[in-house]
């Protein structure tokens, strides 16, 4: 079955330094994308950065990076220069492959960050 | 600006009086879906819809129902409501089944 697991619940890191939130999959479908998402206190879910299964470079949108290892499963987010905004709780998700046609995100237990002025 | 819109954000209700959360994008997407989130739980999906006049079960649809008549709007109808449906409920949409999500801001039902 497919699963994401982010293993962090919480996570501490001071302002300016970066900070890397962990996330590891389990599919066998060769076709799967890779989202990271923040939802802040306010609730709603902000898309942060997308790695498709057969990208050859690991995804970047502005601070935002994901270190892409397909062979250890891995999808973690980095956030540099961390900023105070960037409190909020992370969610990895996988989007299952193009054969099951649902569009379907699988979503991990989320990683809470807190930024430290 | 592209959005997805939810109505109402917050909501309480009480056991079996029928409602409507209208969920609306101005992205001319064709794929729309139905998420809820609890704690412990995780968001897991409720219903989606791949194009206009075609919706699917997602993991949890018992207790719900959906209608996709036109493209732009996905209404998610509780016709009994009860209060293992209390939970935060997102609307999401993407230009088409494989591509990136976007999320509406969510609707917070508490059903007593």
């Amino acid at each position: 079955a497919q699963k994401i697991t982010q293993t962090q619940p919480g996570m501490f890191v001071q302002e300016k330094e970066a900070v890397t939130l962990d996330c590891t999959y389990d599919t066998s479908d060769p076709s799967y994308g890779l989202f990271w998402y923040k939802q802040p206190s306010s609730g709603e879910m902000i898309f942060l950065i997308y790695q498709g299964s057969y990208d050859q470079q690991n995804a970047t949108e502005g601070r935002y990076s994901l270190n892409f290892q397909k062979a250890r499963k891995s999808a973690n987010l980095v956030i540099s220069a961390s900023q105070l905004g960037d409190s909020a709780m992370y969610f990895c998700a996988m989007r299952e492959g193009l054969r099951s046609n649902t569009g379907k995100l699988i979503f991990g237990q989320g990683t809470t960050l807190q930024v430290k002025p | 600006e592209a959005q997805v819109t939810q109505n109402p954000r917050y909501l309480i209700t009480v056991t079996g009086k029928k409602l409507t959360v209208t969920c609306s994008q101005n992205m001319n997407h064709e794929y729309m879906s139905w998420y809820r989130q609890d704690p412990g739980l995780g968001l897991r999906q409720i219903y989606y819809s791949m194009n206009v006049e075609v919706t699917d079960k997602g993991d949890v649809p018992e207790g719900y129902k959906v209608s996709r008549k036109e493209k732009r709007n996905f209404p998610l109808i509780l016709e009994s409501p009860s209060p293992n449906q209390t939970s935060l409920y997102f609307c999401a949409s993407s230009l088409w089944g494989g591509d990136t999500q976007y999320f509406g801001p969510g609707t917070r039902l508490t059903v007593l």
